[in-house]
């Protein structure tokens, strides 16, 4: 069974430009979370969907924002990129909420 | 205040003895606790899960939930150079699978031969 897939692995992008990151579950699952993670700050939550609803937001701006789709794959996207962006974000999936988390390996996103 | 804390580390194990890894957090109302681990350059893993009070033993692994005192544990007993990872303590709030994950900041675990 292949794991959790994010694209694209690597993104520089210079500040102001926006960013739309792509994540496809391990197949079955229904869930998906995305986290930003950063040597300052650990690991922080972003968002948690769940049959394409959005079911938790994380303390970010409205810059910030995602979707998930009807075959359970999840975009996230970034407007308005700023220094502090940089990052790298992950993206997990479970069968269900509350459950197991599996994580890809990141999209490491620079901006200059 | 952020809602887990863990000592950031880095805590260091002679190999073969008890790795002691704590965790608070402050949401009276959390449930759910789980115990990742990140090795340098990795996504986390998946270690323990625990939802009622008291031990619960996975192999040479001990998580241990007091909810009273709204703390946490990870024992790692027979520590060897592989443990030597970060280990981040994780709570879902709330009482039911909706609740926010939030995480700690990771311990930071060296085994030295």
């Amino acid at each position: 069974k292949a794991g959790v897939t994010q694209t694209p692995r690597y993104l520089i992008k210079t500040r102001g430009q926006q960013v739309t990151l792509s994540c496809s579950p391990i197949s079955g699952h229904r869930s998906v979370s995305w986290y930003q993670q950063t040597p300052g700050q650990g690991l922080q939550f972003l968002f948690e969907y769940f049959s394409e609803t959005q079911r938790n937001k994380g303390n970010f701006p409205g810059r910030f924002s995602g979707r998930q789709f009807s075959n359970s794959r999840s975009e996230m996207n970034v407007s308005t990129l700023e220094l502090g962006d940089s990052a790298l974000y992950l993206c997990a999936s479970s069968a269900r909420m509350g459950e197991k988390l599996f994580f890809g390996s990141g999209t490491q996103l620079s901006v200059l | 205040q952020k809602e887990v804390e863990q000592n950031s580390g880095p805590l260091s194990v002679p190999e073969g003895a008890i790795a002691s890894l704590n965790c608070t957090y402050s949401d009276r109302g959390s449930q759910s606790f789980f115990w990742y681990r990140q090795y340098s350059g990795k996504s986390p893993e998946l270690i323990m899960s625990i939802y009622s009070n008291g031990d619960k033993e996975d192999g040479r692994f001990t998580a241990q939930l007091n909810k009273a005192s709204q703390y946490v544990s990870l024992l790692i007993r027979d520590s060897q150079p592989s443990d030597s990872a970060t280990y981040l303590c994780v709570v879902r709030e709330t009482t039911d699978s909706w609740g926010k994950l939030q995480f700690g900041a990771g311990t930071q675990v060296v085994v030295t031969p």
